[in-house]
């Protein structure tokens, strides 16, 4: 059975760190997995994917994340955080046609 | 900003009345699909329209009734609703196909008297 695991439930950043999410998958094919953000009050939003081939994937406002296929990981990862990167973020995988499993999410904060 | 566009973004309503959340995209998807989410936790999918048909009820009670009346268009039916109801309803399209990336909307914020 599918599974996301995001083990961190809240980080706290200083402004400028970097950072990295950890993100541990549990799918018996090749999976199809997602990074996704979400700010107070919004809807979520993608911030990057991956299908296959090329392990580290670039997404938006800066952020990648790398597939490690032996590890399950696909952890999410940015060298410099902006006050604007608060918000949860949430995991997820894709499993079949048109279902997706999300993890239950990291908060991040980030102090000035 | 978002491609999915859902009105109304918040909405109070009475354990009696009748209301609808509507959704609308315009980037060709032929997925659509309605989540609830109650604070600080992931999205929990209700219904999945594949092709403007009912593909994926996730157990749903009866009280939200799904509607689908065009490619563009997803529709929630609220009736009856309980306090417990209570949370942000999104709404996510994407094309049809393994591994599709959803797209979401912003959500109405739904509160029961």
């Amino acid at each position: 059975a599918q599974s996301v695991t995001q083990p961190d439930i809240h980080i706290t950043v200083s402004e400028g760190a970097s950072l990295e999410l950890r993100c541990n998958y549990s799918y018996g094919a090749t999976p199809y997995l997602f990074w996704y953000v979400q700010s107070p009050g919004q809807g979520l939003q993608l911030l990057l994917k991956y299908f296959s081939g090329d392990t580290l994937v670039q997404g938006i406002k800066g952020f990648e994340a790398e597939f490690k296929r032996s590890q399950s990981s696909f952890n999410l990862r940015k060298p410099s955080v902006h006050w604007s990167d608060a918000a949860e973020y949430f995991c997820a995988v894709g499993a079949g046609a048109n279902n997706l499993f999300f993890g239950t999410g990291t908060r991040l904060t980030v102090i000035p | 900003d978002t491609e999915v566009t859902q009105t109304p973004k918040h909405l109070v309503m009475g354990m009696t009345n009748k209301k609808s959340l509507k959704c609308e995209q315009h980037m060709g998807h032929r997925a659509m699909y309605w989540y609830k989410q109650k604070a600080k936790k992931p999205p929990e999918l209700m219904f999945v329209y594949s092709y403007e048909k009912l593909s994926i009820n996730e157990s749903v009670p009866s009280r939200f009734s799904p509607e689908c009346p065009n490619s563009s268009l997803l529709n929630l039916h609220l009736h009856a609703l309980q306090p417990e109801d209570s949370a942000l309803y999104l709404c996510a399209s994407s094309q049809i196909g393994e591994g599709q990336p959803q797209h979401f909307g912003d959500g109405t914020r739904l509160s029961i008297l």
